[in-house]
């Protein structure tokens, strides 16, 4: 069974460092792109980035490119999202995903449980 | 703005036809990028309900159907029971901005 579990609430102040996490297990890691996907309270999701497990190769939404870090450790089948440094827009619902795609689509087959973010003075 | 646009909200009695449209343009759906779409119920990740030519994920009724015209899209859902009361996303791949998203439509069963 495909399953990606994503790291626990984080609440963090303007300015500060978060990395949150995503372990994946029931399929072959490195195989298939992982996304990370922002979602705000009450609007659609907003795709930010996807990495591929096997080589590191990364690809990030130019609304997200630079504001955030996408990482992978093959070890422990484990994808990261960082910032340096937040901003209260930042609060949101964070979800991992993996991502499938071949000539002329792209889906999110399987989704992590999300990951809340908080961050306020 | 979502790239693709879709009603906030729509609603139907138990058993009745609704459906949900998804408009994109000539970079995403126009240039020929399939539509997958997600059920969200309050609380819970987004789910993969369908993709590509009427492709369903193992599990999800065939009371669930999808079509693509030109740069849109629609989700259509016959025999509506209480429990298809959730959000539903729209999502394609844009020639520009990579993968892209509707901004989400709320289903109402009456």
């Amino acid at each position: 069974e495909v399953q990606l579990v994503q790291s626990g609430a984080e609440v963090r102040k303007p300015g500060e460092s978060l990395k949150i996490s995503c372990q994946v297990s029931g399929y072959i890691f490195t195989d298939y792109f992982i996304a990370w996907v922002r979602q705000k309270p009450g609007k659609g999701p907003d795709w930010m980035g996807l990495i591929f497990p096997g080589d590191s190769d990364t690809k990030y939404s130019p609304s997200f490119q630079g504001q955030v870090t996408i990482s992978v450790d093959r070890s422990s089948n484990t994808t990261y999202l960082r910032w340096d440094s937040l901003r209260s827009s930042d609060t949101a619902i964070y979800y991992c995903a993996r991502h499938l795609g071949g000539s002329g689509w792209r889906l999110f087959d399987h989704w992590g449980q999300g990951t809340l973010v908080t961050v306020s003075s | 703005q979502s790239v693709l646009t879709q009603p906030p909200s729509v609603s139907g009695a138990p058993g009745q036809r609704v459906t949900i449209s998804c408009t994109g343009s000539g970079s995403n759906i126009g240039a020929g990028y399939d539509v997958a779409w997600y059920q969200q119920l309050p609380g819970i990740a987004p789910k993969l309900l369908l993709y590509g030519n009427n492709n369903r994920p193992s599990g999800v009724p065939d009371r669930f159907s999808a079509s693509k015209s030109g740069t849109s899209a629609s989700l259509a859902i016959t025999g509506l029971l209480a429990e298809d009361e959730a959000n539903y996303y729209c999502q394609s791949y844009d020639i520009s901005l990579s993968e892209v998203f509707g901004g989400g439509t709320k289903l109402t069963v009456l």
